[in-house]
């Protein structure tokens, strides 16, 4: 079984600039989250998708994030003007329903560095 | 908020040596509580999990009892071997004001065991 798939692996940027990640799920999973991770902490969500609709994005610095998971499958998360504080792994998750008894599968991330 | 505190790190061991990775936990509600790990160059992945008091998590030789008196999900291992060495994540999930069950992590716990 394919895992969860994103990219790009490292994106190096100047600050003010702007950035996107792309995440494809895990086939059939109807929940897709994005993390972020900021050297030394653990992840914390962004924005949780249920199908296309979103579910919980009260942690996404909306001024300068967005994300969107157009029918209900990838997903990308874009981020425009960068800042330095932005630098972090960005991940992407999916789960089956979203529900306590369904495992959350990771992907491998996207290392964002912003100069 | 809901919170998890977990034991700083690194953690140097010999191999066959006894683990011990402290987790404690705060929350409102009723948590299910979660290790999860992270070896070089790959993305987060389940370890184990305990959805109730007193259940017990396991899986590779690695256990963690859900005590609701003292708010604790440690995470034990009684002879770690090298290929043990990843970065372990302690997390909580519980219900969000949005409905959604929000998984929050823990800082993270670098392990590295040497030959």
């Amino acid at each position: 079984e394919a895992g969860v798939a994103q990219s790009p692996r490292y994106k190096i940027i100047e600050k003010r600039q702007s950035v996107a990640f792309w995440c494809n799920p895990i086939s059939g999973h109807a929940t897709l989250y994005w993390y972020q991770q900021i050297l030394g902490q653990g992840p914390k969500l962004l924005i949780q998708f249920q199908n296309n609709g979103v579910v919980d994005d009260s942690q996404l610095p909306k001024d300068r994030f967005s994300a969107e998971r157009l029918k209900g499958v990838d997903s990308t998360l874009k981020i425009q003007p960068a800042k330095l504080e932005d630098s972090a792994v960005y991940l992407c998750a999916s789960s089956l329903e979203g529900l306590v008894r369904d495992t959350q599968y990771f992907g491998p991330g996207t290392r964002l560095t912003v100069l | 908020g809901d919170s998890v505190t977990q034991m700083e790190g690194p953690v140097t061991l010999s191999e066959e040596a006894f683990l011990t990775i402290n987790c404690t936990y705060t929350a409102t509600g009723y948590p299910s509580l979660f290790w999860y790990v992270q070896y070089p160059g790959e993305g987060l992945q389940l370890l184990l999990k305990a959805t109730k008091a007193d259940d017990k998590g396991s899986n590779k030789g690695f256990e963690a009892t859900y005590r609701k008196e003292t708010t604790s999900f440690h995470l034990e291992k009684g002879s770690v071997q090298v290929s043990d060495s990843a970065v372990y994540f302690c997390a909580l999930s519980i219900a969000s004001n949005f409905g959604n069950e929000k998984l929050t992590f823990g800082t993270g716990t670098r392990l590295t065991i040497i030959p």
